[in-house]
């Protein structure tokens, strides 16, 4: 296992046009988290998947804003007529759920540019 | 929601230890304090996490005050590959998904 992956690493889109990113967890965790990041900000909580139900999405930024993990494995976010705001980093994480340390494993991020 | 208070960058010469403070005075009784880093370009990495008492792993030592108002975390001798931004973090337990990040500390290790 090589740790949490996600693609694109970079994703450059004009205002108004649709995008989506993958993020593929380390395979035995079933929790699943995605973070948005901004320039010398900590990341941003968006929202978590527990296998394939989404238990918490109030953070996410908008109703332009959906996230889908639909078997429970791999996750979906996706921002439709993005906007020149919704450049950042956008990470995802996934840890186990037993105990209470709740470590949680970072991608490498996708990083997006709205023009 | 209780937050964290950290310096916004530290020094630090190479091969020696570095404590980096954080405040959390409005820390509730059932919040978890982690610290994660960011190496450039890369991810968030977990380095350590502590609930009262003091813990140690192969990467850091956690001490957390009695009040459980402040930690700091010590890195036992510093390496270039340390430097980073380090962030302290309170994690509730009746919300157990939600990490609350500030913008941490930018540590520079000096060769």
């Amino acid at each position: 296992d090589t740790g949490v992956s996600q693609n694109p690493r970079h994703k450059i889109t004009k205002r108004g046009q649709n995008v989506t990113f993958r993020c593929d967890p380390i395979s035995e965790h079933n929790r699943l988290y995605w973070y948005r990041q901004t320039l010398g900000q900590g990341p941003e909580f968006l929202t978590y998947f527990q296998n394939e139900a989404q238990l918490e999405k109030s953070r996410l930024l908008s109703d332009r804003f959906s996230a889908e993990r639909p078997k429970g494995s791999f996750s979906t976010l996706e921002i439709q007529r993005t906007e020149q705001g919704d450049s950042a980093m956008y990470l995802c994480a996934s840890s186990f759920t037993t105990g209470w340390g709740y470590e949680q494993y970072f991608g490498p991020g996708t990083r997006l540019t709205v023009t | 929601d209780a937050k964290t208070t950290q310096p916004n960058s530290m020094e630090s010469n190479e091969e020696e230890p570095v404590h980096l403070p954080c405040n959390h005075s409005t820390i509730s009784g059932t919040d978890y304090i982690h610290w994660y880093r960011q190496l450039p370009s890369q991810g968030p990495e977990y380095v350590i996490h502590g609930l009262t008492s003091n813990v140690n792993n192969r990467m850091a030592s956690l001490a957390i005050a009695e009040d459980r108002k402040s930690s700091t975390l010590i890195l036992h001798r510093a390496t270039l590959r340390d430097a980073a931004v380090y962030y302290c973090i309170l994690r509730f337990v009746d919300s157990n998904y939600q990490l609350i990040w500030g913008a941490g500390t930018k540590l520079i290790i000096k060769p």
